[in-house]
């Protein structure tokens, strides 16, 4: 049953309003990021990618901020709808021998009507 | 039109069986990955494989092998399974080579082992 993934740090937003998903990623020399949707029961499905020569991106309804001093990538989205409620990852890639690719453990967002 | 199908959907199998999960993507893409979700819903990337090169996470037990019969095909061979192999499999594809750009997952395979 889908009692895994209780233990992910959760974010409870209010239909309509903005929501912002933080995380902190591990290595200097990554130089791409993603962020994926997960739903229930399903696969991740990709919402936004950055290039560390870029600090933000934007795309529908979401924008991704990349802060390389800190090493912080966050994901906001606008006017926060009950889809839009999944876990969220971030990834990170670099190079290190061959490509490398991490994920982040995932925040589950949670719309509330 | 599935673009990343996988079967089986579920797998419960008993310790040190071998099995296999099959995946096809029809996206033409050149690179697919296979990754595997815990119970703690962490991702990590287990193979990404090309038409010529095999990248292999040095984390993954040599137990678990990719087969890839041609370029729409990876396959996730098990041999010796544990308790410890059940997860969530999911496979995926990308177009680019270098695990940069969007990847798009398969729906996931649930594996239980008793």
């Amino acid at each position: 049953g889908e009692s895994v993934g209780l233990h992910l740090p959760t974010l409870s937003v209010q239909e309509g309003d903005n929501s912002i998903i933080n995380c902190a990623y591990s290595n200097s020399a990554s130089d791409y990021f993603i962020w994926y949707k997960q739903e229930s029961g399903k696969g991740p499905q990709f919402i936004i990618d950055i290039r560390s020569n870029m600090d933000k991106r934007q795309g529908q309804r979401v924008t991704v901020l990349l802060n390389k001093t800190v090493k912080h990538l966050s994901l906001q989205i606008a006017a926060t709808q009950p889809g839009d409620s999944a876990v969220y990852f971030c990834a990170e890639s670099f190079v290190s021998g061959t490509y490398k690719y991490i994920f982040g453990t995932g925040t589950r967002l949670k719309v509330l009507a | 039109d599935t673009a990343v199908s996988q079967t089986p959907k579920y797998l419960v199998t008993q310790m040190g069986n071998d099995k296999s999960i099959k995946c096809e993507q029809n996206l033409g893409h050149d690179t697919m990955y296979w990754y595997k979700q815990d119970s703690k819903k962490f991702l990590k990337i287990m193979f990404s494989y090309n038409n010529k090169e095999l990248i292999i996470n040095e984390t993954v037990p040599n137990r678990f092998s990719p087969k890839s019969p041609d370029k729409a095909h990876l396959n996730l061979h098990i041999n010796s399974l544990e308790l410890g192999d059940s997860a969530v499999y999911f496979c995926a594809s990308s177009q680019a080579t270098s695990h940069r750009g969007e990847q798009y997952f398969g729906p996931g395979t649930r594996l239980t082992v008793t």
